[in-house]
């Protein structure tokens, strides 16, 4: 079965450098997401993509945030200075269509902690 | 604004016996809800879905979901646990929007004793 993938598993930087996650989502999807959750608490969504654009991104998703699909297959997130609070696990996902009944596929996630 | 609640943080049950997970949404116009299950530094894993129809919901590993419009929940249900089922639950409703993401609730622990 398809599934989306990330990489790297655990990534640890220090404060005020830049990380770059990476998504490889399905292949006929056309949809893309990322949520991150802090130590077992709640999911808590990003920002959503399509079309090459964002289309809609929560109060968390500030200016050092950034997306890309910078070729057919790679879906990347990047954080511009990372600070502590960033510390969680950042799960990509995809999903075929955009309509409410098209679920959403997530990869095993990143765990990024920032000292 | 859409939103979900799941009322429990732990549900402990022992293997053998039926398990209800909780949930209750607040959608405007048709709901789109979802239950996922998350195993220990793992990704979510999709369990099932209710869209329109039948309001009783089957999904993977022997699990369903019963809809009621009004009291507006969605519980989570299976009717002998296995001590593999113990994980973390969560219930999500999609947006009506093209694209809309994925609302989360908070989450239930679900432990299965032998």
């Amino acid at each position: 079965e398809p599934e989306v993938t990330q990489t790297p598993s655990h990534q640890v930087t220090q404060m005020g450098q830049e990380v770059i996650l990476r998504c490889v989502p399905i292949s006929n999807h056309l949809y893309f997401y990322w949520y991150r959750q802090i130590l077992g608490q709640k999911v808590e969504f990003l920002v959503s993509f399509y079309n090459n654009e964002i289309s809609e991104k929560s109060e968390i998703f500030d200016d050092q945030f950034s997306v890309e699909r910078p070729d057919g297959s790679n879906f990347t997130l990047k954080i511009r200075s990372t600070k502590l609070e960033d510390s969680a696990m950042y799960f990509c996902a995809s999903s075929e269509g955009g309509a409410g009944n098209s679920p959403l596929h997530f990869g095993n996630g990143t765990r990024l902690t920032v000292t | 604004a859409q939103s979900v609640a799941q009322p429990e943080d732990q549900v402990n049950v022992a293997e053998g016996n039926p398990l209800t997970v909780k949930c209750t949404y607040s959608v405007s116009g048709n709901p789109y809800l979802f239950w996922y299950v998350q195993y220990p530094n793992r990704g979510l894993q999709f369990l099932l879905k209710y869209i329109t129809g039948d309001n009783l919901v089957k999904g993977s590993y022997g699990f369903e979901a019963e809809f009621n419009k009004s009291q507006t929940s969605f519980h989570l249900k299976k009717p002998s646990a296995l001590v593999s089922d113990s994980a973390l639950y969560f219930c999500a409703v999609r947006g009506a929007l093209l694209g809309g993401k994925l609302i989360f609730g908070q989450g239930t622990e679900l432990s299965v004793k032998p």
